[in-house]
């Protein structure tokens, strides 16, 4: 069975602190890796990552995908109030279907 | 484009009663999906779509029911509602390959009492 694992479950920083959430999966014909944000409602598409694209960076977020060690990072820098959400990472198959999401990880940015 | 619509945004069902939640795309995708997001927990995925007229279980189905007769429209169905029903339900849907990308409807809040 596909499993996506995030860590920490729960984050609570200072606005300006740097955060790096986790992602660790174990997927039979892995595909690509997606996150996203969501703030009391519905997701919002941050970053995929494949195999052939294994460094995004938008702004104050980044991620990175090793897919040797089969996990990836979501790095925040100068993280502001507007930041604080719930970060959901998920890994798609080869077979393009389907999505196994992990728990997600609830960041919390203070002023 | 309106994107992934959904209704009703909000619903309070008593134990043992049935409804059908609605979801609408207009972008022309093929896979569509249902999921289930309980307080503090992840997506869990009830039923998806790649197509018209063909439908498949995904983690958790037991207690649902879904049709796929358009390309738009992918409804899911509660018989007997149950207090473990009790979540936020998103549909979504993608394009059918190449991107895994899945675009989210604002959500169902339901209440099983």
């Amino acid at each position: 069975e596909d499993k996506v694992v995030q860590s920490p479950l729960s984050l609570v920083v200072h606005e300006g602190d740097t955060v790096t959430l986790n992602c660790s999966y174990e997927v039979t014909n892995f595909r690509s890796l997606l996150w996203y944000k969501q703030e009391k409602k519905a997701p919002t598409f941050l970053f995929m990552l494949t195999s052939s694209g294994i460094e995004k960076k938008s702004g104050r977020l980044s991620s990175i995908l090793d897919k040797k060690e089969l996990f990836s990072i979501l790095n925040i820098t100068a993280t502001q109030t507007g930041d604080s959400a719930v970060y959901l990472c998920a890994v798609g198959e080869t077979s393009g279907s389907r999505l196994t999401f992990g728990e997600g990880t609830q960041l919390t940015v203070n002023p | 484009n309106a994107g992934v619509t959904q209704t009703p945004k909000f619903r309070i069902l008593k134990i043992g009663q049935s409804m059908t939640l609605q979801c609408t795309q207009d972008m022309n995708h093929n896979y569509m999906y249902w999921y289930r997001q309980d307080p503090g927990m992840g997506l869990k995925l009830i039923y998806y779509s790649v197509g018209a007229g063909i439908t498949d279980k995904g983690e958790v189905p037991n207690g649902y029911n879904v049709s796929r007769s358009t390309t738009e429209d992918f409804p899911l169905r509660l018989e007997l509602a149950a207090p473990s029903q009790t979540s936020v339900y998103f549909c979504a849907s993608r394009f059918t390959s190449g991107i895994d990308t899945q675009y989210f409807g604002p959500g169902t809040r339901l209440t099983v009492l």
